[in-house]
């Protein structure tokens, strides 16, 4: 089986920097990826680790510790239509080996002027 | 470039009434999933399939089936519908293992089922 934790809930003001952690359990590992949902909007991909360290695009940065099972995303510069909810999510061996996604509750950032 | 494209938008069902959810990708993709998704639950997988005739359970399968005839459609259909069933329903598609590990939704079916 997979579970996958992270906060419920985020807030900061516009310009800030926010971190948004994961934590995972699975009995395989094929890698950790970051999606954003705006409300009323179906998910879009933000970023994808398969290996331990840093993957920056643009403001948003995301790492991953495999030996930790662990990952965040990091939002820099923070502006309003960053306002939206944010997943991370992993394929797991027990899908087929690793087709389908599993995805964390997900994480509501809300940010303010 | 459509994309995932699911139909319909908006649905509402009375109990016990079956439906299909359709789902169609222009993407050449191989693998495609269907989740549902509820306040505070995240999205959680209810049938995936890994290309044209194979598909598998996720999660929450239980009165849902599909099946995958082509690659490009993976329609999903509710049995008997329940009020549990009232979600929002994503079709997502990916590439198959070796390609981008992007994976594209549709825009969602919201069903109720009173």
């Amino acid at each position: 089986g997979q579970s996958l934790e992270q906060p419920s809930e985020v807030t900061a003001v516009e310009g800030a920097i926010v971190q948004i952690n994961c934590t995972y359990q699975t009995s395989g590992f094929y890698g950790l990826s970051w999606y954003q949902q705006h409300d009323g909007g179906a998910p879009t991909f933000l970023s994808y680790n398969g290996l331990d360290g840093l993957e920056e695009t643009g403001r948003f940065s995301s790492f991953l510790s495999r030996s930790d099972s662990y990952g965040y995303l990091l939002l820099q510069e923070l502006q309003m239509k960053d306002s939206a909810s944010y997943f991370c999510a992993v394929r797991d061996r027990d899908n087929q080996a690793g087709t389908a996604l599993i995805f964390g509750k997900g994480t509501t950032l809300s940010v303010s002027s | 470039n459509a994309g995932v494209t699911q139909t319909p938008k908006f649905q509402v069902l009375k109990t016990g009434q079956s439906m299909t959810l359709q789902c169609a990708q222009d993407m050449n993709h191989e693998y495609m999933s269907w989740y549902r998704q509820d306040p505070g639950m995240g999205l959680r997988l209810i049938h995936y399939s890994v290309g044209a005739g194979i598909t598998d359970q996720g999660e929450v399968p239980n009165g849902y089936n599909v099946s995958r005839s082509t690659t490009e459609d993976f329609p999903l259909r509710l049995l008997s519908a329940a009020p549990s069933q009232t979600s929002v329903y994503f079709c997502a598609s990916r590439g198959s293992t070796g390609t981008s590990p992007e994976a594209f939704f549709g825009q969602g079916t919201r069903l109720t089922v009173v």
